[in-house]
């Protein structure tokens, strides 16, 4: 079993402020999920990385891709109380097998 | 994106019941389906992998009696919790994996399932 570790595991930020989750790993992944989950709810889907290096942004959330494809990182700008959430990665390995890290709790307080 | 619809949304069910949970992929073949576990605030456990048309394979530590899986077509899978007790109480979700090489997941709403 491949261990995705995410960092840390509960944040707690005032509205405004910054903040980085962490998904680490000693498995290389030939590609990396982020989720974003209410409660009650599903994940969904904010963006998968491919290529070692690689950077994405959507709006306030830029994503980084390990170079090595081993961790990855999420960086929220200015967070706000709409990114409340449990914020979950997956790497996906040769065998198209799907691996979700450890879990991210984040509550943004107005 | 692809929608996969997981019904019901929760269900109350008295211990010794039998629960039946569906996940459906409305556009796409699903050729595989996943099903979890989710504690609050916890990240997802794997319970087992759902092929259409063969056995499921289930994770270790999951009872493949108490939690039987069929995918008997290309756009539906279920979950049967089969006499239910309280310890079975958590958030049940699917996903369903459009085919092709680096296909992404999309995930069912969800089910919360109390048993009492």
């Amino acid at each position: 079993t491949q261990l995705l570790e995410q960092s840390p595991q509960f944040l707690s930020i005032q509205e405004g402020e910054n903040l980085t989750v962490y998904c680490n790993s000693s498995s290389v992944f030939s590609s990396l999920q982020w989720y974003r989950q209410e409660p009650g709810e599903g994940p969904v889907l904010l963006v998968t990385v491919v290529t070692g290096g690689e950077v994405k942004k959507l709006k306030r959330l830029t994503f980084q891709f390990g170079d090595a494809r081993k961790d990855s990182s999420l960086h929220i700008t200015a967070a706000q109380p709409g990114d409340t959430g449990l914020y979950l990665c997956a790497g996906e390995d040769t065998g198209n097998q799907f691996y979700f890290g450890t879990g991210t709790s984040l509550t943004v307080i107005p | 994106g692809a929608v996969v619809s997981q019904h019901p949304s929760w269900v109350i069910c008295k211990s010794g019941t039998s629960v039946k949970i569906e996940c459906r992929s409305l556009d796409f073949q699903a050729t595989t389906m996943f099903w979890y576990r989710q504690f609050p605030k916890q990240s997802l456990m794997l319970m087992a992998t759902s092929n259409e048309g063969s056995k499921a394979t289930y994770e270790q530590g999951v009872e493949k009696d108490k939690f039987l899986i069929n995918h008997a077509s290309l756009t539906l899978s279920t979950l049967t919790v089969t006499s239910a007790h309280p310890e079975d109480s958590s958030f049940y979700i699917c996903s369903a994996r459009e085919g092709g090489l680096g296909e992404k997941l999309f995930f069912g709403s969800g089910t919360q399932l109390s048993v009492l």
